[in-house]
């Protein structure tokens, strides 16, 4: 079936390096995706989304490159940071389902060591 | 602000007792979920609010039960709690209802049920 996945379950990386969390989507029909980091015992926390009529957004640190081509998107983080270490989820939210239904991939793992 | 408040922060259940979860939002958003959150297999939709009165059911309903008697407090309920039933729940809430409507989660409810 349809889903939301991640090619890598764990990332790790060098403080200071830059990190690349990949995610594939199946579903053409999606037309707003959200990545969240959750760090251990806590909730989810937005990170930044990006609309399907958009190739490339920027935050703080971080940009989130979308392809629809090859439905992939992913978070690039610069000069990550131990901070970063936490688990990244991608989310979809498809066009036509339940309303506000968000689907998720199960996470990758990212460990910043010095 | 505080977001979104859930309580209790962890709890111990015995099969076949009933326990409701609580979860309260102060930024006014209209529309609420609950997830659970199972190793291996993400975030999962239980029940949905698009509104205050109305509800709706999510991926894996079955057990539980929730209202919406105001905008603000949105408690799930387990009838009678099963040891499937083990797993970390999150509240989260949106502005509107919209697919393109981005959630923001509480810091979650770690259920155990023997």
């Amino acid at each position: 079936g349809e889903s939301v996945g991640l090619h890598l379950p764990t990332l790790s990386v060098q403080e200071g390096d830059n990190s690349i969390i990949n995610c594939a989507y199946s579903n053409s029909a999606s037309d707003y995706f959200i990545w969240y980091k959750q760090e251990s015992g806590k909730g989810p926390q937005f990170i930044i989304d990006i609309r399907s009529n958009m190739d490339k957004r920027q935050g703080q640190r971080v940009t989130v490159l979308l392809n629809k081509t090859v439905k992939h998107l992913s978070l690039q983080i610069a000069a990550t940071q131990p901070g970063d270490s936490a688990v990244y989820f991608c989310a979809e939210n498809r066009k036509g389902s339940t309303l506000g239904r968000l689907y998720f991939g199960r996470g990758t793992q990212l460990t910043v060591w010095p | 602000i505080a977001g979104i408040t859930q309580a209790p922060t962890s709890q111990i259940l015995a099969a076949g007792r009933r326990m409701t979860l609580r979860c309260t939002q102060d930024m006014r958003h209209n529309a609420m979920y609950w997830y659970r959150q199972d190793l291996g297999l993400g975030l999962r939709l239980i029940h949905y609010s698009n509104t205050a009165g109305t509800t709706g059911k999510g991926e894996v309903p079955d057990g539980y039960s929730v209202s919406r008697a105001n905008t603000d407090d949105f408690p799930l309920t387990l009838a009678s709690a099963v040891p499937s039933q083990t797993s970390v729940y999150f509240c989260a809430s949106s502005d509107g209802g919209g697919a393109s409507d981005t959630q923001y989660f509480g810091p979650g409810t770690r259920l155990t049920v023997l």
